[in-house]
């Protein structure tokens, strides 16, 4: 089955450590995504990559980093660096950045918690 | 003022209304417009794409008006399973790389 693969489901950060989140599609996506979803509130964009080996900060890079060194793959680390790192984070890929139609298809997301 | 922006509900109907919900946006260069379903601790998923003419699937009727940059979502005969979260994504103009910009979300309940 073809997919966006997220683990692990559930992660319990201690302070002053990083934390890297998997994230797997098989869908054969140019584009994937990493979004953060706090209680009662939208979506808000961590990073984002176009292409292997590109990627672009979104609107709350701080305290997080990525790599983008196979198309399959775009983990995100939750470094120490961060300091309220609870939330629901979200992976999410599509065919093709610049394909304004093109629809965006999510993993089921991992929850962070703070020890 | 929000990027996206949509009445939080919470919506409680009973089985068999109907329901509409409405979201604006403030990039009147937006090219594309969805609507996701998100359950309680659960990903959001595609509801369905919403189109300048106005689209239908089923229950649900997606409709656009760019001139007034709002989009609305309206749910007939509602289940006891349309009970969810629905939130208003818009994609943002083409140099921004496919960025998809959501609303917080409504809240929607369907009781018996």
């Amino acid at each position: 089955d073809g997919g966006i693969t997220q683990s692990p489901k559930y992660l319990f950060r201690k302070e002053g450590q990083n934390v890297t989140l998997s994230c797997e599609q098989n869908l054969n996506h140019d584009a994937m995504y990493w979004y953060r979803q706090d209680p009662g509130q939208g979506l808000r964009l961590i990073y984002y990559s176009q292409i292997v080996n590109d990627f672009q900060k979104g609107d709350i890079a701080e305290g997080y980093s990525v790599s983008r060194e196979k198309k399959e793959s775009f983990p995100l680390t939750v470094t120490s660096a961060q300091k309220n790192p609870t939330a629901f984070y979200l992976c999410a890929s599509r065919a093709d950045s610049l394909r304004p139609r093109d629809i965006q298809y999510f993993g089921a997301g991992t929850r962070l918690s703070v020890l | 003022r929000k990027e996206v922006e949509q009445d939080p509900g919470p919506f409680n109907v009973p089985e068999g209304a109907t329901v509409a919900f409405n979201c604006t946006y403030s990039n009147s260069a937006s090219q594309s417009f969805f609507w996701y379903r998100q359950d309680c601790r659960k990903e959001p998923k595609l509801l369905m794409s919403v189109y300048s003419s106005g689209n239908e699937d089923g229950r649900f009727t997606a409709q656009l008006n760019r001139a007034s940059q709002y989009i609305s979502l309206l749910i007939r005969d509602s289940k006891l399973s349309d009970s969810a979260t629905y939130l208003c994504v818009v994609n943002s103009a083409r140099l921004s790389y496919g960025k998809l910009t959501f609303g917080q979300g409504t809240i929607l309940t369907v009781h018996p």
